[in-house]
């Protein structure tokens, strides 16, 4: 049974045409973590929400944007998609900071 | 001194084989410490939490040492299913996020 869901799993777009992925969450864990991680690299932690309240990650461009409508929902807004964005996104949640946090199987971006 | 270090290998080793990865972290006021794997094209899983006493799951013990600030992750009876991404993970900070290291690359050959 799948805890944390994202969709789409593989998203093609275009250069500068914005896109949104989602993430769901079963596990009503009060925060939820977005993370892009590109070939042979750790995973980049891009912002998160501890329940309502938003981080950002000081080196997150400002083409990245987030959206968390209530607890179980979480969405990641890429406004103007560049070819260096393309990557795997991850959403993560864990019941309070400290932690373990739970991924979800990732959205694969490509920007073309 | 990067926040969260490992040796990215790869390590190739042999069916029934041990083997140790090791991780440095920066943060000497970090709390929480993890071992993830993660599958080629595939998310991090939680492998194991790590404890200051040590803690071991069947093949796998996890070692943490707090004045080096050190963590190791052994592997006893190597089996092919264990080739991975092996990803060291500390919590640390004032927003206490995670910190990922590279991740050390096993390959477990027959």
């Amino acid at each position: 049974d799948a805890m944390v869901i994202q969709n789409p799993r593989y998203q093609v777009t275009q250069f500068g045409k914005p896109v949104t992925l989602s993430c769901s969450q079963t596990l009503n864990h009060n925060v939820m973590y977005w993370y892009q991680q590109k070939s042979s690299q750790a995973p980049k932690l891009l912002f998160h929400y501890y329940d309502k309240d938003f981080n950002n990650e000081a080196d997150t461009p400002d083409n990245f944007q987030s959206r968390r409508p209530n607890t179980s929902f979480c969405f990641l807004d890429i406004r103007s998609p560049g070819l260096g964005d393309a990557a795997m996104y991850l959403c993560a949640t864990s019941n309070g900071q400290l932690q373990t946090q739970y991924f979800g199987p990732g959205t694969r971006l490509l920007v073309l | 001194r990067k926040e969260v270090e490992q040796d990215p290998g790869p390590f190739n080793v042999p069916e029934g084989a041990t083997v140790a990865f090791n991780c440095t972290y920066s943060n000497s006021a970090s709390q929480s410490f993890f071992w993830y794997r993660q599958d080629c094209r595939k998310e991090p899983k939680l492998l194991m939490s790590v404890y200051s006493s040590g803690n071991e799951d069947g093949r796998f013990t996890a070692q943490l040492n707090r004045a080096s600030q050190y963590i190791s992750l052994l592997i006893r009876d190597s089996k092919l299913s264990d080739s991975a991404t092996y990803l060291c993970v500390v919590n640390g900070g004032s927003q206490g996020n995670l910190i990922f290291g590279k991740g050390t690359k096993l390959s477990v050959k027959p």
